[in-house]
């Protein structure tokens, strides 16, 4: 059993180049959200996903569109990356909404921004 | 969500018992008060949770004022493992959507 994966690990982007931030989960969650942490700081919601199909905004969005590709895959997107997205972000999943049970999180995904 | 308010930092000796306060006066009735941890910018661990009753699991002790307007997380026997910022969130249950919004937490340090 994984849990939350995400991929990749660590990465460096050039100011201006896009990506996609990768997390699947196996646990068969309805919820998704994907946060990003800043040195010294707590974790901030950029978007979330309460069930397949749907996403929505959370705190810090700008910059950032999101895909719920089916019920296991909530992807992160940064089309043109700038130095102050740099971060590490963390994707989790639950089932908060009903039987209010934990989130998972995955390990997270470095990203630098040069 | 209702916000929440730690103290940024505590000590607590090994062995002693560790006790973690939150303010949660705004939370509604439909909201849960969930308390995770983060060790050393891992992904946050889940801890425990209530409603209105105190909790206990293996990891800890959740007891929540009767108002519930405050909570307080009990480590009994604190290890130096147990040292990472610890979070408190109230967040919607049952029926309702609930999105977990994190504060800054409360950094504990234990120390021999």
């Amino acid at each position: 059993n994984a849990g939350v994966t995400q991929t990749p690990k660590f990465q460096v982007l050039k100011t201006g180049q896009s990506m996609t931030l990768q997390c699947a989960q196996d646990m068969n969650h309805n919820s998704m959200y994907w946060y990003r942490q800043d040195p010294g700081m707590g974790l901030r919601l950029i978007y979330y996903s309460a069930s397949e199909g749907t996403t929505d905004k959370g705190e810090v969005p700008n910059g950032y569109n999101v895909s719920r590709l089916n019920k296991r895959e909530f992807s992160l997107r940064l089309e043109s990356a700038a130095p102050s997205q740099t971060s590490v972000y963390f994707c989790a999943s639950s089932e908060l909404g009903r039987g209010n049970t934990e989130a998972f999180f995955g390990q997270g995904t470095r990203l630098t921004v040069v | 969500d209702a916000k929440t308010t730690q103290p940024p930092s505590m000590d607590c000796a090994e062995g002693r018992a560790a006790n973690l306060p939150c303010n949660h006066s705004t939370i509604s009735g439909n909201e849960y008060v969930y308390w995770y941890r983060q060790i050393h910018s891992q992904g946050p661990q889940y801890i425990i949770h209530g409603l209105k009753n105190n909790e206990t699991n293996e990891m800890a002790s959740l007891i929540i004022t009767e108002d519930r307007k405050s909570s307080t997380l009990i480590l009994p026997h604190a290890t130096l493992r147990d040292t990472a910022v610890y979070y408190c969130i109230a967040a919607a249950g049952g029926t309702s959507y609930g999105k977990l919004t994190f504060g800054q937490g409360t950094i504990l340090t234990v120390h021999p």
